[in-house]
């Protein structure tokens, strides 16, 4: 079973305050991404990565920055936490790459609550 | 501005009726279109999926039909049960970039006993 796990479920910070969201697969996925989740916007892509070290930038990347040092964890940090990075956060994971026209299905996990006041 | 455009927000039903979801897309590059189901306190997680070769896929009482030429499809939750009570969310993945997924808005369905 592939397990994604992310460090916190629910988190306060202080506006201004550097966050670091963590999040760790155990079925040593090339590819891991990080979305925010928004009511009536759906799940909007900040950055993914597919190897260690390596990252692009999704749709949403302004006030962001990730860290993949290892293949089984991937970091989301917000340099300077601002009231309207309060939000659902999830964190997923994947194979790399395509079989048979077919994509590989992405395994999400529980998401962290932050809250920015 | 997003890519794929996703009706209704949410959604009731009575027990043994008929749910039906709603998504739409334009860029013609797409080539895959999963749909995922993420229960209250749980990450989302893959329902079903089809590829625009096929006009309709059928998984229990989950049905995805595809509609090429107008760019549409939709999920249908036949007999629906209050534990199909979720949020789902269609999706798609283009040629150039199959890693990545582009999600609607979101659908609540709410199912009454």
């Amino acid at each position: 079973d592939v397990k994604v796990t992310q460090s916190s479920r629910y988190l306060v910070k202080r506006t201004g305050e550097k966050v670091f969201l963590e999040c760790v697969q155990d079925m040593d996925h090339e590819n891991m991404f990080w979305y925010r989740q928004d009511p009536g916007l759906g799940l909007r892509l900040i950055y993914f990565s597919y190897d260690v070290k390596m990252k692009e930038k999704g749709d949403i990347p302004e006030g962001y920055s990730v860290s993949r040092e290892k293949k089984e964890r991937f970091s989301l940090i917000l340099e300077s936490a601002s009231t309207n990075q309060t939000s659902m956060y999830l964190c997923a994971s994947s194979l790399f790459g395509a079989r048979q026209g077919k994509r590989y299905e992405q395994y999400f996990g529980p998401g962290t609550r932050l809250t920015v006041t | 501005q997003q890519q794929v455009k996703q009706s209704p927000q949410s959604l009731i039903v009575q027990k043994g009726g008929i749910s039906i979801i709603n998504c739409a897309y334009e860029n013609t590059a797409f080539d895959y279109f999963p749909w995922y189901q993420q229960f209250p306190g749980k990450g989302p997680a893959l329902l079903i999926a089809i590829r625009p070769d096929v006009s309709e896929k059928k998984e229990g009482r989950f049905t995805i039909s595809f509609n090429k030429s107008a760019k549409q499809f939709s999920l249908h939750i036949m007999d629906s049960q209050p534990g199909d009570s979720a949020t789902y969310f269609c999706a798609a993945s283009d040629i150039y970039n199959f890693n990545k997924f582009y999600f609607g808005s979101g659908t609540k369905l709410n199912v009454k006993p």
